[in-house]
């Protein structure tokens, strides 16, 4: 079982649509959570931290849950520059990040 | 701030020859950085964690004399892949962990290195 899985993607969705992406860890151990958005051959870039309480930044909204070791993130009125890959990272203790494969968003007008 | 800077951002080398990546943040001190490799649509994949002033923690299946990590000093960290081959070929991205303030356990990623070894 990988360490990080996420949904296999991509995703093709009109503009306007709302799109969730999920995820889930092996490792219950894990410390932190965050995705990270990745355009094509650029280096990732934070996107959100994810909290046990849940939180919201704009149009995007992550949740964790410790005790199914999963994480979800959704995109409301998703935008044409929301095209990009989306990766769900873990960090176990020590610092190490630990990168899901990704999933590809593709908005189309 | 928080940026990280890599050098080069491209090289293209011949088979055989080794080739220096540099890690720097600039505004910020990092004891810790890491490297990873990303092959295409593929995730990346943590290659190893460089600690300032001791010696790197390569992951597993990494080969430490392959890809030499030094991180001399608390803000430039490099990765020198010997004796390049093709299979080398990949993107190559490090990262840097602040040592301490409001971004303390986040990781700032640099632009990244594309190695193309012919």
């Amino acid at each position: 079982r990988k360490e990080v899985e996420q949904d296999p993607g991509p995703f093709n969705v009109p503009e306007g649509a709302t799109v969730a992406f999920n995820c889930t860890y092996s490792n219950s151990a894990s410390q932190s959570f965050f995705w990270y958005r990745q355009d094509c051959r650029k280096e990732p870039k934070l996107l959100m931290s994810v909290y046990s309480s849940g939180n919201e930044d704009g149009r995007f909204t992550a949740q964790l849950n410790r005790a199914s070791q999963y994480i979800s993130l959704l995109i409301r009125d998703s935008k044409l520059s929301d095209s990009a890959t989306y990766l769900c990272v873990v960090g176990p203790q020590g610092g190490k990040l630990i990168f899901g494969q990704g999933t590809e968003l593709s908005v189309k007008p | 701030g928080a940026v990280v800077s890599q050098h080069p951002s491209r090289v293209i080398c011949k088979s055989g020859t080794s080739v220096k990546i540099e890690c720097r943040s600039l505004d910020f001190q990092a004891t810790t950085m890491f490297w990873y490799r990303q092959f295409p649509k593929k995730s990346l994949m943590l290659m190893a964690t460089s600690n300032e002033g001791s010696k790197a923690t390569y992951e597993q299946g990494v080969e430490k004399d392959k890809f030499l990590i030094n991180h001399a000093s608390l803000t430039l960290s490099t990765l020198t892949v010997t004796s390049a081959h093709p299979e080398d070929s990949s993107f190559y991205i490090c990262s840097a962990r602040p040592l301490s303030g409001t971004y303390y356990n986040e990781q700032f990623f640099g632009p990244g290195t594309r190695l193309t070894v012919l």
